[in-house]
Parts: structure tokens; sequence; C-alpha cells
């Protein structure tokens, strides 16, 4: 089955810019999605086909994909950004149709 | 604005079942695609099953076939998730989340607790 690897945690101060990876093979030739999931919270899509952002998503959050790696950016990181979040691609596993990455907690210093 | 809420979650014994709703407003129900997907306590999320509009196709997790299944009545604007011989390693909060056309979950609802234990 395919697998999508995060690395469990990144952390950087308020103002800076995160960039959290999403590797899988040849992941930049399918559509990667991003949620973020604050504590005790339901998952919210933050980025989708790569790049593009639901209505009422900040500009500060965007999207890119390339080879191996898809990658989250977070520009002009605040402290509400802290939270896990969870890249996702469809299709490329017969068992499991949606798959999701493992999580990275994004945690501001 | 689409809201779901799920419903349906408790204590269950191993070997037991239950059946999760996930109802819907702000929407025309009929017209929507919804998926569950689940995640263990301090652990990440993992897709379940999905159904679509009018009740086909529906995909659910080959790990989970034979035990979960997913079925929709329009009539109640609502979508079930019926598990059977539930496993100590089902216990996790269940979402409900409408799919959009792009394979994403664009709209959650805030979960149901299912907890195996004996």
């Amino acid at each position: 089955s395919y697998v999508l690897t995060q690395p469990p945690s990144v952390s950087v101060a308020p103002g800076q810019t995160a960039r959290i990876i999403c590797g899988g093979d040849n992941v930049g030739s399918k559509s990667v999605h991003w949620y973020q999931q604050r504590p005790g919270q339901a998952p919210v899509l933050v980025v989708y086909d790569d790049r593009d952002r639901p209505s009422g998503i900040p500009e500060r959050f965007s999207g890119s994909n390339s080879g191996n790696t898809a990658t989250l950016t977070i520009d002009r990181v605040e402290a509400g950004d802290e939270a896990d979040y969870y890249c996702q691609v469809w299709g490329v596993s017969s068992d499991h149709l949606w798959v999701f990455g493992g999580g990275t907690r994004l945690t501001v210093l | 604005q689409v809201q779901l809420e799920e419903s349906g979650g408790g204590l269950v014994r191993p070997g037991g079942s239950l059946r999760l709703s996930c109802s819907a407003s702000g929407a025309i129900f009929r017209d929507l695609y919804i998926g569950w997907i689940r995640q263990a306590p301090g652990k990440g999320l993992e897709w379940v099953s999905y159904i679509a509009t009018g009740g086909s196709p529906i995909y659910t997790a080959d790990s989970l076939k034979g035990r979960f299944s997913i079925s929709r009545d329009d009539a109640k604007n609502s979508v079930y998730l019926q598990m059977n011989s539930l496993r100590h390693e089902d216990t996790a909060v269940y979402y409900c989340a409408t799919e959009s056309g792009s394979r994403t979950f664009d709209m959650w609802g805030r979960g149901t607790l299912v907890t195996v234990s004996s």
C-alpha cells in the first residue's frame, strides 16, 4: 500500500516560516491535500490540489508538490497555527483509496 | 454552509456492534458525497468508508470490509456506518465529512467516540 511520510514535529518561532513536508513515491504526479487539526477539534482543509486554498483560509498557507515531496508552507506563523497537519492523496492504493500521512505537530515557540 | 453531526458512539464490548449516524444541515443532503474517517487516541487519521450520491459507488478500506458497511437514507438526511465484530483497535473518534470533487474532505463533523472495551 502507498505510504505518505511526514516528520513527527516541526518547531518555528512566531513570524517565521514553517515548512512541513510529505514524502511519497512519485507524489508529484498526484494531487496532495493538507488538513490542519487543532487540539480537540476536527480537521480543517487548508490546501487542496497541491496549492489551492478553500475559502476562508489565509494566504499565509500555501503548497507545492514535485518529485517525491509535497510541502505545506505557512508564512508569518502565528500562535494559532499550532496544530497537527496531515497530508492526503487519493486513488494511489487499492486497499485505502484515501491515504493520509502520519501527521506533523507544528509547535510555535 | 454545510454542518455535519455524528451520533451513535459509545462503549461497546469486543465482538459487539454499533451503528453510527451522520446527519447534515445547510445543504441538499442527497447531493452530498460522504466519507467516514477515524482517529485512534493519540494517532493519525485513517479513512474508513465512502458513499456517493444515490448510494453508489461505495468504497470501504480493505482491512474493514466484512465488518464495516456504509449506507444512506436521503429521506432521513442520514448516512450510517454499521460496525460489527468490533475490536479493541476500532476504538477511535469517528468523523463524517463531505467529499468534494477534488477527492478531499472539505467539511467535517465534530466526531463521535467509539470505545471498544470489556
